[in-house]
């Protein structure tokens, strides 16, 4: 069962846009994480941010968690082309259990 | 540099062959974890271990078995190869529990 789901399915921005994909997840996480998928490759872990955390950046991104609604925000500023790619999120137990995703945001940016 | 490779690439198959897909880390990580990703369902897991000789059942492990004899590999043999195992699949590891995994860059199955 996927723990993750996120919104939308798809994104399509101009450069220089913000991108936003929401996350909402089921059961109780330590913590929750953010990974890119290009096409064809594997995934690359992004940023995770831990569930007595409320908001967490890196660079040109930057992540929410609302533990009351079960719900993370991933917000990517000032998009470029090469951040066009699939965005997965993924709830983790911490030392015990394992990630489960989400089916992913496919985000598209066009120059 | 450490990394955690997959092979192969590519493989087709015949129906009820066995297949194993080969899943090699240098990361030296504890955890190692064997995801399937299809159209519409996203990363389901199949099998994981926690180190050396421990494996356990993912969301979706019939008909895939892994074993763990050292902390470098962890095999996925498919014991009878079916059209729904065509799929993509990952191969990850991480250092400690659900913190951050690093992901192989996949092998494509095909089942004819």
């Amino acid at each position: 069962s996927q723990q993750g789901e996120e919104d939308p399915q798809a994104l399509s921005i101009q450069e220089g846009e913000n991108a936003t994909m929401n996350c909402s997840y089921k059961t109780s996480i330590n913590n929750l994480q953010w990974y890119r998928q290009n096409s064809g490759r594997g995934l690359v872990h992004l940023i995770l941010i831990r569930s007595n955390e409320r908001e967490k950046h890196s660079g040109r991104l930057r992540v929410t968690l609302d533990t009351s609604k079960k719900s993370s925000s991933l917000l990517i500023t000032a998009s470029r082309a090469a951040d066009t790619a699939s965005y997965f999120c993924a709830g983790g137990g911490g030392s015990q259990g394992n990630l489960i995703f989400g089916k992913g945001t496919k985000l598209s940016v066009k120059p | 540099d450490a990394e955690i490779t997959q092979s192969p690439r590519h493989k087709i198959t015949e129906t009820g062959r066995q297949v194993t897909l080969a899943c090699h880390q240098t990361w030296n990580h504890n955890n190692m974890f064997w995801y399937r990703q299809d159209l519409g369902h996203g990363l389901r897991l199949i099998h994981y271990s926690y180190g050396v000789h421990d494996t356990n059942k993912g969301e979706v492990s019939d008909g895939y078995s892994v074993s763990r004899s050292n902390t470098e590999d962890l095999p996925l043999t498919l014991e009878s190869a079916a059209s729904s195992q065509t799929s993509v699949y990952f191969c990850a590891s991480s250092e400690q529990g659900t913190y951050g995994y690093t992901f192989g860059s996949g092998t494509r199955l095909t089942v004819v």
